[in-house]
């Protein structure tokens, strides 16, 4: 079974208006955390935001939110009042523990957003 | 603040010919990682390090060697390049095993 489940290959969205992109996750663990990173055309891995398990606020950074539900397993990104510069993959992870003193991120396979003017 | 940086950007191999890419942080991160990314499978750890001296195996680290002479500096190396390890390799690294992961921008390798 996968550990991070992006269900939307590509999305479209029009500029200003609010996104959401889905991600859900399986895990037994009690403590773990999730991370949603971007990914331009050019190619770098930019990092966007981070909820931890045991958080009880949704984590907000400027224009992005993390949706977290825990009982559903669910850390959506929320972008809002999208700009043509959001036109990326995102990429959804989860740290979970891996034993001794490690843990270990586990990627989604990607949600393609287009902005559209 | 460079952050992490990745040389070379770009690299086309023949089959069975050998390379290193280098990556360097400069945030005096412990933890040091290399994932490869290919088309539809997201990003896939190769191998990481947990401080200078000791690298691990990640999930696909067959065909790959590292190694973390200097804190700031994790090396990876392909002994006889395959067609199969056509990819773009990432470098990341953190300040502890549970902390953000920061990246580089890639190195786009080709086997032909």
């Amino acid at each position: 079974a996968q550990k991070i489940t992006q269900t939307q290959p590509g999305m479209f969205v029009q500029e200003k208006e609010a996104v959401t992109l889905d991600c859900t996750y399986d895990t037994s663990d009690q403590s773990y955390g999730l991370f949603w990173y971007k990914q331009p055309s050019s190619g770098e891995m930019i990092f966007l935001i981070y909820q931890g398990s045991y958080d009880e606020q949704n984590a907000t950074e400027g224009r992005y939110s993390l949706n977290f539900q825990k009982a559903r397993k669910s850390a959506n990104l929320v972008i809002s009042a999208s700009q043509l510069g959001d036109s990326a993959m995102y990429f959804c992870a989860m740290r979970e523990y891996s034993g001794g003193s490690n843990y270990k991120l586990t990627f989604g396979k990607g949600t393609l957003l287009t902005v559209n003017p | 603040n460079a952050g992490v940086t990745q040389t070379p950007k770009f690299r086309v191999l023949k089959t069975g010919q050998s390379m290193t890419l280098l990556c360097a942080q400069d945030m005096n991160h412990e933890y040091m990682y290399w994932y490869r990314q290919d088309p539809g499978m997201g990003l896939r750890l190769i191998h990481y390090s947990v401080g200078e001296g000791t690298t691990a195996k990640g999930e696909v680290p067959d065909g790959y060697n590292v190694s973390r002479l200097k804190k700031q500096n994790f090396l990876l190396g392909l002994e006889s390049a395959a067609p199969s390890q056509t990819s773009v390799y990432f470098c990341a690294s953190s300040y502890n095993s549970g902390s953000t992961q920061y990246f580089g921008p890639g190195t786009r390798l080709t086997v032909l």
